[in-house]
């Protein structure tokens, strides 16, 4: 099946410094989205790329669709407190299951 | 306001002890899903339903069922638990699918004893 693999798995930052997240796919996906879990909290959709080579920004935040849309990144420039927690990617692969990939907890280091 | 409820919030049970976690979302959504999280395994899905009286396996369906009698509960529910259904629990929705946002109710963390 399908499986959705990150890296990595754990993360230390100092405040200020860049963040980076690699999603990678065992199959070519539709479309993928990512989410934020803040400690003890629940997931929170953050974005969606849909074509090939996409490239969205959100503030400090950018998400990219790799060409063969079979892998994505988040990167967040000058990190803060308040970016904690863990990042997942999620697609699919044409039918309506979704799959998580195995996330990234982001620690921050004031 | 728009959300997805879960409930309990916690739960601690014995093997074997049926039990069911309750999603209820009142966006009218047509899709709804359940998923565990475990370390470092991320969230894995259970089973999805795409309307009333449709639904599906996950990845991980094993050991679980649900229903889908009305539009807006989808109640998840161990006949059997065992100590391996330790998990953390996550119902979402959405609007019609997988290429809409996903909202999350806020978890139920079950212990299996």
């Amino acid at each position: 099946g399908q499986q959705v693999m990150q890296i990595p798995q754990y993360q230390h930052v100092q405040e200020g410094e860049d963040f980076t997240t690699y999603c990678n796919s065992s199959t070519t996906l539709s479309n993928i989205q990512w989410y934020k879990q803040r400690p003890g909290g629940h997931p929170v959709f953050l974005i969606q790329l849909v074509k090939s080579g996409e490239v969205k920004k959100q503030k400090r935040l950018t998400f990219q669709f790799g060409e063969a849309k079979k892998n994505s990144s988040l990167h967040i420039t000058a990190t803060q407190t308040t970016d904690v927690g863990t990042y997942f990617c999620a697609g699919h692969s044409g039918n309506e299951k979704l799959t998580f990939g195995t996330g990234t907890r982001l620690t921050i280091i004031p | 306001e728009a959300q997805v409820t879960q409930n309990p919030r916690y739960l601690i049970t014995v093997t074997g002890k049926k039990l069911t976690v309750t999603c209820s979302q009142n966006m009218n959504h047509e899709y709804m899903s359940w998923y565990r999280q475990d370390p470092g395994l991320g969230l894995r899905q259970i089973y999805y339903s795409m309307n009333v009286e449709v639904t599906d396996k996950g990845d991980v369906p094993e050991g679980y069922k649900v229903s889908r009698k009305e539009k807006r509960n989808f109640p998840l529910i161990l006949e059997s638990p065992s100590p391996n259904q330790t998990s953390l629990y996550f119902c979402a929705s959405s609007l019609q699918g997988v290429t809409d946002t996903q909202y999350f109710g806020p978890g139920t963390r079950l212990t299996v004893l």
